[in-house]
């Protein structure tokens, strides 16, 4: 079966600085996708980076990129130049298979708080 | 502008009564999906649905039914055999096509107490 393993409950970070979120995963497929989420306060979850199993390249989007290390079966979430605004929890999730409907399977999450 | 809206945001429910959870999508995605969480937890699928007419159980469908008569819609019933349903509730879509993203785009959520 699938796993998401967040090992950090909560993360302090002082503004402006970088900030790496840990995903490790466990599955036998060799098709996967592996998502990061944000959950405000407000509840409703935003995407923010995808990364696909046979992507060569990690993942970026904005200050975010996703540290992809395949053998190791880790998808760590970076976040440059942190923001108050970055505050809240995220979460990492695995797709089985590459399209389709998604069967979304979650971490724990890992709550974030930036220090001014 | 396009998006989810699920209603009632907060839902108050009296053991043993069947209630009926909102979510409605413009986005015209095929897919959608239920998911449930609870405090300090990650999110669990409940049911999801890749075509009207047609919906599959996630892990945990126990004590709960959803309908898809239209592409917009998609209802969940938490009925008054889920033992312990207080928790919040987030519908979700997204497209199934060639692209290998395909996000899913969630609601805001409804927050189900038990009382």
């Amino acid at each position: 079966a699938q796993k998401i393993t967040q090992t950090q409950p909560g993360m302090f970070v002082q503004e402006k600085e970088a900030v790496t979120l840990d995903c490790t995963y466990d599955t036998s497929d060799q098709s996967y996708g592996l998502f990061w989420y944000k959950q405000p306060s407000s509840g409703e979850m935003i995407f923010l980076i995808y990364q696909g199993s046979y992507d060569e390249q990690n993942a970026t989007e904005g200050r975010y990129s996703l540290n992809f290390q395949k053998a190791r079966k880790s998808a760590n979430l970076v976040i440059s130049a942190s923001q108050l605004g970055d505050s809240a929890m995220y979460f990492c999730a695995m797709r089985e298979g590459i399209q389709g409907a998604q069967k979304l399977v979650f971490g724990q999450g890992t709550r974030l708080t930036i220090n001014p | 502008d396009g998006g989810i809206t699920q209603s009632p945001k907060y839902l108050f429910r009296k053991e043993g009564q069947n209630v009926t959870l909102s979510c409605e999508q413009n986005l015209n995605h095929d897919a959608m999906y239920w998911y449930r969480q609870d405090p300090g937890q990650g999110l669990r699928l409940i049911y999801y649905s890749q075509i009207v007419n047609d919906f599959q159980k996630g892990d945990i469908a126990e004590g709960y039914s959803v309908s898809r008569e239209k592409k917009e819609s998609f209802p969940l019933t938490v009925t008054s055999a889920q033992k312990n349903p207080t928790a919040f509730y987030l519908c979700a879509s997204s497209s199934i096509g060639t692209s290998p993203v395909n996000e899913q785009f969630f609601g805001p959520g409804t927050r189900l107490t038990v009382l």
